[in-house]
């Protein structure tokens, strides 16, 4: 099956700064997800990638997916303390989309 | 508003007591899915459902079962819950193509 490595396993960043996540796929990616959660509470959809060089943007954060690498990585501009929470990339199997397999998730903690 | 609602939100039960955990959305999405989630464990898909009738099992499927009769619910059944299947339960649904759509999750509790 399809594993999902996400690094770092937390981050405890300064208001302001910028930062990195990445997720890196045993398998070849054929749709990656990013999502953000809130301790206990349900995952909020960020965006998603599908093609090799892709990137997406909402607001101050962007995603790439380097399909050569099967890596995706989610960049925050100027970190705010909304953007704490736990992020997660999910990817999807060649053979079916209804199977979707997430990384540990990343710990973000932004300080004021 | 387009959601997916999961019920309870919190249960707590004994061992070996049936139970069912319910999903329905209001999007008209051909896919939904069921995930459990653990500490160290991350986020763990149980079953998922590409349409009316047709099921297949996620990566850990022993111990829980599924139907789909109708495309807006996807209820989630436990029939001798075990304390190992403590966990936060999510359901989830969406399009093909799109990103899925999460239920806010049940925290459930088998003592």
């Amino acid at each position: 099956s399809q594993e999902l490595e996400q690094s770092p396993q937390s981050l405890i960043v300064q208001e302001g700064k910028n930062l990195t996540i990445n997720c890196t796929s045993s398998k070849t990616l054929y749709g990656l997800y990013w999502y953000k959660q809130k301790y206990g509470e349900g995952l909020i959809f960020l965006m998603m990638l599908q093609k090799g060089g892709e990137e997406k943007s909402h607001e101050k954060i962007t995603a790439k997916l380097d399909e050569k690498k099967q890596q995706s990585s989610l960049h925050i501009t100027a970190s705010q303390p909304s953007h704490a929470g736990i992020y997660l990339c999910g990817a999807s199997a060649s053979t079916s989309y209804g199977k979707l397999t997430f990384g540990q998730g990343t710990i973000l903690t932004v300080h004021p | 508003e387009a959601q997916v609602t999961q019920n309870p939100r919190y249960l707590i039960t004994v061992t070996g007591k049936k139970l069912t955990v319910t999903c329905s959305q209001n999007m008209n999405h051909e896919y939904m899915s069921w995930y459990r989630q653990d500490p160290g464990l991350g986020l763990r898909q149980i079953y998922y459902s590409m349409n009316v009738e047709v099921t297949d099992k996620g990566d850990v499927p022993e111990g829980y079962k599924v139907s789909r009769k109708e495309k807006r619910n996807f209820p989630l059944i436990l029939e001798s819950p075990s304390p190992n299947q403590t966990s936060l339960y999510f359901c989830a649904s969406s399009s093909q193509g799109y990103g899925y759509t999460f239920g806010s999750g049940t925290r459930l509790t088998v003592v």
